[in-house]
């Protein structure tokens, strides 16, 4: 079964802009979660979604938003780009209640 | 506010020994525990769940779950220098999981 998958695997950008983030998650799973990962704070939940709903949300502005599609994948977007946003974004699958399993991150920097 | 707390290391150990990583956290209701291992440059990697007290075991790889005392370890017998990498311990809360900045522990050869 493949695994998550998330696109795309680097990016740069400049501050003030917007950027967009995809995740597909493995194959019946319909829970996806993501995640910001610096050194700073290590990795922090941003959100999940389920069945194209967002069902919990973490401690983030609301520059940082996302979406779930009717086939479970998920975008997220990041507006108005701080450099403070430079991370590794984790998406995470799974079925509901047990075990996430992450993608291999798209890493964001904010120039 | 849930946290969970890991010794940052790093912890070193000579290959063959064992390598034991801990993990506190404060919420006393919390179910549901996770061990990640996260090579450099890499995503995190699902090595254990653990849901009740006691011991569970694959492999290498042992998870221990005290409720009572809010703490969760990893122990690693006959470490290997491929087992070098920061290793996360996470615990559910609702759809989220909290994850503890990380244990880095070296193996020598």
């Amino acid at each position: 079964k493949a695994g998550v998958t998330q696109t795309p695997r680097y990016l740069i950008k400049t501050r003030g802009q917007q950027v967009t983030l995809s995740c597909s998650p493995i194959s019946g799973h319909r829970s996806v979660s993501w995640y910001q990962q610096t050194p700073g704070q290590g990795l922090q939940f941003l959100f999940e979604y389920f069945s194209e709903t967002q069902r919990n949300k973490g401690n983030f502005p609301g520059r940082f938003s996302g979406r779930q599609f009717s086939n479970s994948r998920s975008e997220m977007n990041v507006s108005t780009l701080e450099l403070g946003d430079s991370a590794l974004y984790l998406c995470a699958s799974g079925l509901v209640g047990n075990e996430q399993f992450f993608g291999p991150g798209t890493r964001l920097t904010v120039l | 506010q849930k946290e969970v707390e890991q010794n940052s290391g790093p912890l070193s150990v000579p290959e063959g020994a064992i390598a034991s990583l801990n993990c506190t956290y404060s919420d006393r209701v919390s179910q549901s525990f996770f061990w990640y291992r996260q090579y450099s440059g890499k995503s995190p990697e699902l090595i254990m769940s653990i849901y009740s007290n006691g011991d569970k075991e694959d492999g290498r790889f042992t998870a221990q779950l005290n409720k009572a005392s809010q703490y969760v370890s990893l122990l690693i017998r006959d470490s290997q220098p491929s087992d070098s990498a920061t290793y996360l311990c996470a615990e559910r809360a609702g759809t989220a999981l909290i994850f503890g900045k990380g244990t880095t522990l070296s193996v020598s050869s």
